[in-house]
């Protein structure tokens, strides 16, 4: 298993352009999630999907879109990149058992610089 | 709704000292708390994790922590401190199958 893949891991955008940061996953995991990460704030959720066809907003969904038209994809888009979107970006891939709670996977992260 | 508050943002300990990271959470159900590190310029690293089993969890490299329901805390702690546990430590909380809700993180400096 490859687990949780992310592209880019590095990126560099000015400011208005737009990009896809990938997500995918072969675990066949419900639920993925997409945060970011900033100095002193910890990690924030941005959106996040508990299976095929349902998104739903995080903590700061704005600025970014998301789908997921299948289980292993969940793509997110910056439509008008801004300097404040500048930030290390993280995926994770889950799925819950009543025993054992959430079981959690994060991907390695891509790193976004807007100027 | 779900919190965590993690009580300092930067502790600092010499080499073979102990280690206490504390952490402290809010949730209208019964929670899972988890504890993360991220070495500099690394991904995030599960150390352990609380499900409602024993209170009292061991993680990897020599970490534990203690779910105290009446203080709602979960203290990370270590008897001894080594140069290589110097990273940024996050406190998270979930309940049931909603998402992971982070603290803010605590640096932990380890001094020769």
């Amino acid at each position: 298993n490859a687990g949780v893949t992310q592209t880019p891991k590095f990126q560099v955008l000015k400011t208005g352009q737009s990009m896809t940061l990938q997500c995918a996953q072969d675990m066949n995991h419900e639920y993925m999630s997409w945060y970011r990460q900033d100095p002193g704030m910890g990690l924030r959720l941005i959106h996040y999907s508990v299976g095929a066809g349902i998104t739903d907003q995080g903590e700061v969904p704005n600025g970014y879109n998301v789908s997921r038209s299948t289980t292993e994809d969940f793509p997110l888009r910056l439509l008008s990149a801004a300097p404040s979107q500048t930030s290390v970006y993280f995926c994770a891939s889950s799925y819950f058992k009543w025993d054992r709670g959430l079981e959690q996977y994060f991907g390695p992260g891509t790193r976004l610089t807007v100027t | 709704a779900q919190s965590v508050t993690q009580l300092d943002s930067h502790v600092s300990v010499s080499e073979g000292t102990p280690v206490l990271l504390r952490c402290n959470y809010s949730s209208s159900y019964s929670p899972s708390l988890f504890w993360y590190v991220q070495h500099p310029n690394k991904g995030l690293q599960l150390l352990l994790k609380y499900t409602s089993a024993a209170t009292l969890v061991k993680g990897i490299n020599g970490f534990e922590a203690e779910f105290k329901k009446s203080e709602t805390s979960f203290h990370l702690t270590k008897p001894s401190a080594h140069m290589s546990d110097a990273a940024e430590y996050f406190c998270v909380v979930s309940s049931g199958n909603t998402p992971l809700v982070f603290g803010k993180g605590t640096r932990l400096s380890v001094i020769a």
